[in-house]
C-alpha cells in the first residue's frame, strides 16, 4: 500500500535532548512538510522541502533541523533550543506541481 | 483578515441533520482552498482543493464552495451520519509551493 508512515507514534523524551521523528513515504512524491499541531491551534509549518538535497524553513522552524538525503524520508529534529516542543507533529507529501498535500497518521511528542 | 479563520469551531448535530461551516481567509494573493477531514486516530484526508471564484465542489453528501474575492469559503453536509463526525480543516494555499496556512478547524459531532 502506498502511504506515509511516521514513526513512532508516541515519543517521550526528556527536557535538554535532542530527538528525531522519522517520516517516510512511497508515493514517489518529489515535496515533503512538516507541521505542527498545539491545543486550540490550527496546524503551522515547520519546514518544507521540494526536492532532495533542498529545504526551506516554514513559519516555525526555530528550534527544529531537518534533511533530505532520500526522495522518501524527511526526518525533523527537535533540538534542544525549541523551546515548547510538546505537541502532536504531523508529517506530508505533494507531487511536484500539485497543491494537494496527503498527511502521515503523525508523532505525538512529549517532553518532560 | 491575515489568518484563515474556521467557524463555529465545534457544532452537534442530530443524525439526518443538514449542516456548514465557514472559513475565512485572506483574498488576497489568493492560490487554493483546501478542505480536509480529521478523523481521530487518522491522518487528516482531502476532501476538497479549489482554486477559482464561484467553484463548487461535491463529494457525495458534502459539497464546497469558494468565493475568492470575499474570502470565504463553505462546506455543506447533506443528512449527517455518524462517520461524518470529524474535525475539518480548512487550509490556504500560500502559492504553488504548495505552503498552507491552516484553520483551527470545525469539530463535528453527530449523534444517532
Amino acid at each position: 500500500d502506498g502511504g506515509i508512515t511516521q514513526s513512532p507514534k508516541y515519543l517521550f523524551r526528556k527536557e535538554g535532548q535532542n530527538v528525531t521523528l522519522s517520516c517516510e513515504q512511497n508515493l514517489n512524491h518529489d515535496a515533503m512538510y512538516w507541521y505542527r499541531q498545539d491545543p486550540g491551534q490550527g496546524l503551522r509549518l515547520i519546514y518544507y522541502s521540494q526536492i532532495v538535497n533542498d529545504f526551506q524553513k516554514g513559519d516555525i522552524a526555530e528550534g527544529y533541523s531537518v534533511s533530505r538525503e532520500k526522495k522518501e524520508s524527511f526526518p525533523l529534529t527537535v533540538t534542544s533550543a525549541q523551546k515548547n516542543p510538546t505537541a502532536f507533529y504531523l508529517c506530508a507529501s505533494s507531487t511536484s506541481g500539485s497543491v494537494e498535500q496527503y498527511f502521515g497518521p503523525g508523532t505525538r511528542l512529549t517532553v518532560t | 483578515i491575515l489568518n484563515v479563520e474556521q467557524s463555529p469551531q465545534s457544532l452537534h448535530v442530530q443524525e439526518g441533520d443538514s449542516t456548514n461551516f465557514t472559513c475565512s481567509f485572506p483574498s488576497s494573493n489568493f492560490y487554493a482552498l483546501h478542505w480536509y477531514r480529521w478523523e481521530t486516530a487518522k491522518s487528516p484526508e482531502a476532501l476538497f482543493v479549489m482554486t477559482l471564484n464561484g467553484d463548487e465542489k461535491k463529494k457525495g453528501r458534502i459539497s464546497a464552495t469558494l468565493n475568492t474575492k470575499e474570502g470565504y469559503s463553505y462546506l455543506y453536509i447533506k443528512g449527517s451520519q455518524p462517520e461524518d463526525s470529524a474535525t475539518y480543516l480548512c487550509a490556504s494555499g500560500k502559492g504553488s509551493q504548495g505552503n498552507l496556512i491552516f484553520g483551527k478547524g470545525t469539530k463535528l459531532s453527530v449523534k444517532p
